[in-house]
């Protein structure tokens, strides 16, 4: 299957930590991803994580993979204003190296 | 930090012109992708590019859709005759090897009317 399911919103206070989480059904894939898309701007690559890793920790970012429960999520910590975005998370293929994108968690940081 | 490049910003086209969307990869990358982005859907793969060929191509890609690199610089993806269903944001994507970094261009919006 080709499925990558996010949860569409999150608001978070500015300061606190946002957790945002996303299953994939493809046991085979190789790499995770995660990118930020500001309003009219493109997709920014913030981190990715190996399938054989469990923990990527990148200053305020920390990917966490559950690869049994094919489950991924992005902490940001003391998050800010400027974090208000869309998170895209993405799956990268075994076969032909396409990637399958989520539908996107909008954060939003009250201040 | 190298940048995707990709123009026009927007693309503003006739049903049944032809478009040409160009992107400029990261120097020394050599695969190349083209994505879109539906208002208000997922981000789809189109196509996969390497080596001066097709590697893969989604359902999405078909008769009217075509990418070439013409001068070993720019790599384009070309519609020929535009459909209101092709309106999206169109993205780059590049990267030096493959299973690495992918950069993302900031994307051209094509509305066609």
């Amino acid at each position: 299957g080709e499925d990558v399911e996010q949860s569409l919103f999150l608001s978070v206070r500015e300061g606190d930590s946002s957790v945002i989480n996303c299953t994939y059904t493809d046991s085979s894939s190789t790499y995770l991803y995660w990118y930020k898309q500001e309003p009219g701007a493109g997709l920014q690559l913030l981190t990715y994580i190996f399938s054989n890793m469990d923990m990527k920790q990148d200053q305020r970012l920390t990917v966490l993979l559950n690869k049994k429960d094919k489950h991924l999520s992005l902490r940001i910590a003391d998050t800010q204003t400027g974090d208000s975005a869309i998170y895209f998370c993405a799956e990268r293929k075994e076969y032909g190296n396409k990637l399958v994108f989520g539908a996107g968690t909008i954060l939003r940081v009250k201040s | 930090e190298p940048e995707v490049t990709q123009t026009p910003s927007h693309q503003v086209t006739q049903m049944g012109q032809e478009v040409i969307l160009r992107c400029v990869p990261i120097s020394n990358h050599l695969y190349f992708y083209w994505y879109r982005q539906i208002l208000g859907q997922k981000v789809e793969f189109l196509v996969s590019f390497y080596n001066n060929e097709i590697s893969e191509k989604s359902e999405i890609f078909d008769d009217q859709f075509s990418v070439e690199r013409p001068d070993g610089s720019n790599f384009t993806l070309k519609i020929r005759s535009t459909k209101l269903e092709d309106s999206a944001m169109y993205f780059c994507a590049t990267e030096a090897t493959t299973n690495e970094k992918l950069f993302f261009g900031s994307g051209t919006q094509l509305s066609v009317l």
